[in-house]
C-alpha cells in the first residue's frame, strides 16, 4: 500500500495568515493526489484535484502543487471558515489511502 | 444538482447483521463509481472500497475484504453496505462518494453522502 504522510498534524493560526499543509507519498504517484476538507460533524469536501485543479465552486484562495511524492496544500489568507482538517488522498493505486488529517486550528 | 443521500443512524447489537445505503441522484448512477470511506470515532478517513454500478464490480481494500459487503441496485440508483456479523470495532461514521475521473485517469470523490453513524453495543 502506499502511505501518505502529512505534516503538520495540527497547526494553529490566525485569521489572514498563509497556510501551507505538506503531504508526502511512500513511492511516485505522480499528480494522482486529492485534497479534502472536513469540517467538525460534516461530510469531507472536495477542494483540489489531480494535485493543482481547483474543484468548481472552491476559494481560489486554496491552491495546490506537487507531483511525484512532494504534495502541498496551501491557504493564501485563512479565513474563519477555514478552520477544518484536511486530508490528502492517492488515487495512483489501490488500495486508495489518505493522510493522517491536519488540524488547522484558531490561534 | 448532484447528491448522495445515506440512510439514518443504526444501533446495533454485536453479532447482528446490517445494510445501509447511499441513494444517488442528479446525474448517471451507473456512470461513476461509489467509494464507501469509513471514519471511526475522532480518527482520520479510511478508504474501504468501491463499486461499479454499472455491474457491479467491487475493488476492496485489504483491511475491509471479506469483512464488508458492497452492492447496488441500479434500478433504483442505490448502492448499499452490508455486514453479516457486527463487532464493536465496526462503530464509525460511513461515507459514501461519487468517484469521478479525469483524462489522465486520475479519480476523486465528490460530492460525498451526509455520512452513516454506526453504533455497535453490547
Amino acid at each position: 500500500d502506499i502511505q501518505m504522510t502529512q505534516s503538520p498534524s495540527s497547526l494553529s493560526a490566525s485569521v489572514g495568515d498563509r497556510v501551507t499543509i505538506t503531504c508526502r507519498a511512500s513511492q511516485s504517484i505522480n499528480s494522482f493526489l486529492n485534497w479534502y476538507q472536513q469540517k467538525s460533524g460534516k461530510a469531507p469536501k472536495l477542494l483540489i484535484y489531480d494535485a493543482s485543479s481547483l474543484q468548481s465552486g472552491v476559494s481560489s484562495r486554496f491552491s495546490g502543487s506537487g507531483s511525484g511524492t512532494d504534495f502541498t496544500l496551501t491557504i493564501s489568507s485563512l479565513q474563519p471558515e477555514d478552520f477544518a482538517t484536511y486530508y490528502c488522498q492517492q488515487s495512483y493505486s489501490l488500495p486508495w489511502t489518505f493522510g493522517q488529517g491536519t488540524k488547522v486550528e484558531i490561534k | 444538482e448532484v447528491q448522495l443521500v445515506q440512510s439514518g443512524a443504526e444501533v446495533k447489537k454485536p453479532g447482528e447483521s446490517l445494510r445501509i445505503s447511499c441513494k444517488g441522484s442528479g446525474y448517471s448512477f451507473t456512470s461513476y463509481w461509489i467509494t464507501w470511506v469509513r471514519q471511526m470515532p475522532g480518527k482520520g478517513l479510511e478508504w474501504m472500497g468501491r463499486i461499479d454500478p454499472s455491474d457491479s464490480y467491487t475493488d476492496y481494500s485489504p483491511s475491509f475484504q471479506g469483512h464488508v459487503t458492497l452492492s447496488v441496485d441500479k434500478s433504483i440508483s442505490t448502492a448499499y453496505l452490508q455486514w453479516s456479523s457486527l463487532k464493536a470495532s465496526d462503530t464509525a461514521m460511513y461515507y459514501c462518494a461519487k468517484t469521478n475521473y479525469g483524462g489522465n485517469s486520475v479519480q476523486w470523490f465528490d460530492p460525498w453522502g451526509q455520512g452513516t453513524l454506526v453504533t455497535v453495543s453490547a
